[in-house]
């Protein structure tokens, strides 16, 4: 079935970039996303890309997608510690049409001052 | 325009017991999704309703759980005789699908703890 992977932890240092990968499986997905979830909240749609994109930038966002190696990643620029968070990849099921998404496991970025 | 609303944001619940999660949408969005996020993991889909239709529960479990989106009022995800591997943290999602963008805004979550 679909499967999103992502690496589990990523640390870095304030003011530096941060980018946080990701690989799917699914390769009719349409849109790919990424969400930020802060300790105890839900989750926020930080940015999308479609799937016929190479790139996105949205501010400090960058979004680049290979869709080839069904590669996704997100490049933070000038990370602060407010950055501070777990990052989720998350791809919508092709295969059912309902709009449900497929999540990764999550990479928590840790931002030291 | 207030977000996506879940109560409680805290549920504790004893083994046996019932729990029951209540999900308001963003204003003028029919389309909700529930997800379940287990401790270290990421949320996996449970069930996708419309007003007055389950659309897809293809992640519920088989037994014990329902869920329902009346036409008046806020969506519910109902555990029956709750297991303490239902402890988790129970998301909902509300879209407005007026285009192929499937964008879901998130609730805060309800933490269900089950001892």
């Amino acid at each position: 079935g679909e499967d999103v992977e992502q690496s589990l932890f990523l640390s870095v240092r304030e003011g530096d970039s941060s980018v946080i990968n990701c690989t799917y499986t699914d390769s009719s997905s349409t849109y790919l996303y990424w969400y930020k979830q802060e300790p105890g909240a839900g989750l926020q749609l930080l940015t999308y890309i479609f799937s016929n994109m190479d790139m996105k930038q949205d501010q400090r966002l960058t979004v680049l997608l290979n869709k080839k190696d069904k590669h996704l990643s997100l490049r933070i620029a000038d990370t602060q510690t407010g950055d501070s968070a777990i990052y989720f990849c998350a791809e919508n099921d092709s295969s059912s049409n309902t709009g449900k998404l497929i999540f990764g496991q999550g990479t928590t970025l840790q931002v030291k001052p | 325009n207030a977000g996506v609303m879940q109560n409680p944001r805290h549920l504790v619940r004893r083994r046996g017991q019932e729990a029951r999660l209540r999900c308001s949408p963003m204003k003028g969005h029919s389309h909700v999704y529930w997800y379940r996020q287990l401790p270290e993991e990421g949320l996996k889909f449970m069930v996708y309703l419309q007003k007055e239709n389950i659309i897809d529960e293809s992640g519920m479990p088989k037994e014990r759980f329902s869920a329902e989106f009346p036409k008046e009022g806020p969506s519910i995800l109902r555990i029956q005789q709750v297991v303490r591997g239902d402890s988790a943290a129970y998301f909902c999602a509300s879209s407005q699908r007026q285009s192929e963008i499937y964008e879901q805004y998130f609730g805060p979550g309800t933490r269900l703890t089950v001892t």
